[in-house]
């Protein structure tokens, strides 16, 4: 059965702290794609990263980071220097490319970053 | 420019009424579907379409009805509200391509049922 499973139901860091969100998921099928979504305040989901099931490296894009990791089925996401703006919801989740129209959420994690 | 566009964003509804949520997409995919968020449970899928004509149940799909006559259009109908269909909902619209699958949400409706 698939399952994307996000144990932290909220973080509050002071800015500039570094903060972890942890994400990991359940799957039979050897091809899947993984996802981070960021919902802020206003409501709307902002795609933030694919991953692909056969692609391990890891991804930084400016003060976000992505750490796959096959072998404990994890796909966690790391925000550096944290700010204001990060405070939001973020969601993780799975895509199996045999039924890819079907998504598959965490429950999500809410972030606050405070001054 | 538009994506996936639904409508309304908000509603207040009465229990036993009856609306349907539009959603239109200009991208040309051929996989539409519904999820509802709610508190502490991230999205969940309730309808979803594989192409104009064809529709098939998701994870919650009671109380719902849908159709797809068109690729562009992909309504939600809840036929007889009630107060625990209170939720937001967001239609999506994805396809599977070279570098893997990719969706496209749209802004989100907020649903009251009261």
């Amino acid at each position: 059965a698939q399952k994307v499973t996000q144990a932290q139901t909220e973080i509050s860091v002071v800015e500039k702290e570094d903060v972890t969100l942890d994400c990991v998921y359940e799957t039979r099928d050897t091809t899947y794609y993984l996802f981070w979504y960021k919902q802020p305040p206003s409501g709307e989901l902002v795609f933030l990263i694919r991953r692909n099931s056969f692609d391990e490296q890891n991804e930084i894009s400016g003060r976000y980071s992505w750490n796959f990791q096959k072998s404990t089925s994890s796909f966690n996401f790391t925000i550096t220097a944290s700010q204001v703006v990060d405070s939001a919801v973020y969601f993780c989740a799975l895509s199996e490319r045999d039924n890819f129209n079907k998504f598959y959420f965490g429950s999500g994690t809410k972030l606050n970053v405070k001054p | 420019n538009a994506g996936v566009t639904q409508t309304p964003k908000f509603q207040v509804l009465k229990t036993g009424q009856s609306m349907t949520l539009q959603c239109a997409q200009d991208m040309n995919h051929e996989y539409m579907s519904w999820y509802r968020q709610d508190p502490g449970m991230g999205l969940r899928l309730i309808h979803y379409s594989v192409g104009a004509g064809i529709t098939d149940q998701g994870e919650v799909p009671n109380g719902y009805n849908v159709s797809r006559s068109t690729t562009e259009d992909f309504p939600l109908r809840l036929l007889s509200a009630a107060p625990s269909q209170t939720s937001v909902y967001f239609c999506a619209s994805s396809y599977s391509g070279d570098t893997g699958n990719t969706i496209y949400f749209g802004e989100g409706s907020w649903l009251t049922v009261v």
